[in-house]
């Protein structure tokens, strides 16, 4: 079945290490995301990307870096320069509006990190 | 710049009773609505959208929203409220930039549905 894959579900990482969440997707979209969650705050951009091989920064970049090098995989770092990592990461992706979409994401079952 | 604000933290229903969660939104240009529900420790699951047309849109499971252009609104409802919706309902609004589809989400609102 066509999705999107996010792994591991949870991870544990002790502080000053760089952990690296995988997601992986086969609908042949263009573009994918990562998304930060925490409780009361909805969900905040961290990086996009539109085409292989480049990305841009969203919301809060900081402290986390991607890649692009396969049009189903964006995989997200987090750096032990994220000064609170322990989250709810979200990757997802959609089409390209040039393709005639109207834009919804597709959203992976997401990806706990907890720092102890 | 857009923003969305979802007002209420947490909707209380009876089952059986109609629901409403609240939506407003601000953007420059048109609007692309979107309302998700996310089911504990799940990802999103995309619910319906409003982009051009009926100002009335039918998604899944029975829900609809109203695309209110004079309020600035779109509030998901649904006629007859079920145990099993309750959730986490989130609206976001779209800026379209390329071919990426940036959305902005609210912060979320708790729906809770008892017998």
């Amino acid at each position: 079945d066509g999705g999107i894959t996010q792994s591991p579900k949870y991870l544990f990482r002790k502080e000053g290490q760089n952990v690296t969440l995988s997601c992986e997707q086969n609908l042949n979209h263009d573009a994918m995301y990562w998304y930060r969650q925490d409780p009361g705050q909805g969900l905040r951009l961290i990086y996009y990307s539109q085409i292989v091989n480049d990305f841009q920064k969203g919301d809060i970049a900081e402290g986390y870096s991607v890649s692009r090098e396969k049009k189903e995989s964006f995989p997200l770092t987090v750096t032990s320069a994220q000064k609170n990592p322990t989250a709810f990461y979200l990757c997802a992706s959609s089409s390209g509006s040039n393709r005639g979409s109207t834009g919804e994401l597709f959203f992976g079952e997401g990806s706990r990190l907890t720092v102890l | 710049a857009q923003s969305v604000a979802q007002p209420e933290d947490q909707v209380n229903v009876a089952e059986g009773n109609p629901l409403t969660v609240k939506c407003t939104y601000s953007v420059s240009g048109n609007p692309y609505l979107f309302w998700y529900v996310q089911y504990p420790n799940r990802g999103l699951q995309f619910l319906l959208k409003y982009i051009t047309g009926d100002n009335l849109v039918k998604g899944s499971y029975g829900f609809e929203a109203e695309f209110n252009k004079s309020q600035t609104s779109f509030h998901l409802k649904k006629p007859s409220a079920l145990v099993s919706d309750s959730a986490l309902y989130f609206c976001a609004v779209r800026l379209n930039t390329g071919t990426a589809s940036k959305l902005t989400f609210g912060t979320g609102t708790r729906l809770q549905v008892t017998l």
